[in-house]
């Protein structure tokens, strides 16, 4: 069956612009969790949902943001981008009720860069 | 609160030696633990996971880990590596209810080499 999909996977943005990922999770799983990877800080959690309500979110400023949809989709969304925000961020998705127990499978990622 | 501390940042081995990447983490509640490797310019995969069932944890590819509880330890082994190990390999820590246990806590990594 079909992973974890993210698109797009490169993208170059400008400072003060403002972009949005997707993410498709794997069919049939309902938890869809985001992260940002830099090589400073590492992988960092930025949120989760499920059933379209956010369960969880990390310590990131509120430019920062995600929605999911009723088909499981999820997107995130970065306002005003600083060139901190240049990262590798990563989808992942978990079955059923989603949770830790479950594992979740991570997508390729979508590289951003602000310049 | 939950951690992971990931000793080396890089290790280095021989083709056909043994693999072994450290891994401790710090949870207030038992714990589930993970292993992803990282390829260059691709996602993680899932090698393994500890989910309180048997301590000796069998994953992908030839590699295992076992839980020691008493050291706080979920080091990855794998008897002998091979070329295509080469790679990043983060471990992961996921605890307690509600939104604790709705993340992943990672390590910051551990870069395998493997020299012919």
């Amino acid at each position: 069956k079909a992973g974890v999909t993210q698109t797009p996977r490169y993208l170059i943005k400008t400072r003060g612009q403002q972009v949005t990922l997707s993410c498709s999770p794997i069919s049939g799983h309902r938890s869809v969790s985001w992260y940002q990877q830099t090589p400073g800080q590492g992988l960092q959690f930025l949120f989760e949902y499920f059933s379209e309500t956010q369960r969880n979110k990390g310590n990131f400023p509120g430019r920062f943001s995600g929605r999911q949809f009723s088909n499981s989709r999820s997107e995130m969304n970065v306002s005003t981008l600083e060139l901190g925000d240049s990262a590798l961020y990563l989808c992942a998705s978990s079955s059923r009720t989603g949770g830790a127990g479950y594992g979740y499978t991570f997508g390729s990622g979508t590289r951003l860069t602000v310049v | 609160a939950q951690s992971v501390t990931q000793l080396g940042s890089h290790v280095s081995v021989s083709e056909g030696a043994l693999v072994l990447l450290r891994c401790n983490y710090s949870s207030s509640v038992p714990p589930y633990l993970f292993w992803y490797v990282q390829y260059p310019n691709q996602g993680l995969q899932l090698l393994l996971k500890y989910t309180s069932a048997a301590t000796l944890v069998k994953g992908i590819n030839g590699f295992e880990a076992e839980f020691k509880k008493s050291e706080t330890s979920f080091h990855l082994t794998k008897p002998s590596a091979h070329m295509s190990d080469a790679a990043e390999y983060f471990c992961a820590v996921s605890s307690g209810s509600g939104g604790s246990n709705y993340k992943l806590t990672f390590g910051k990594g551990t870069l395998l080499t493997v020299n012919p």
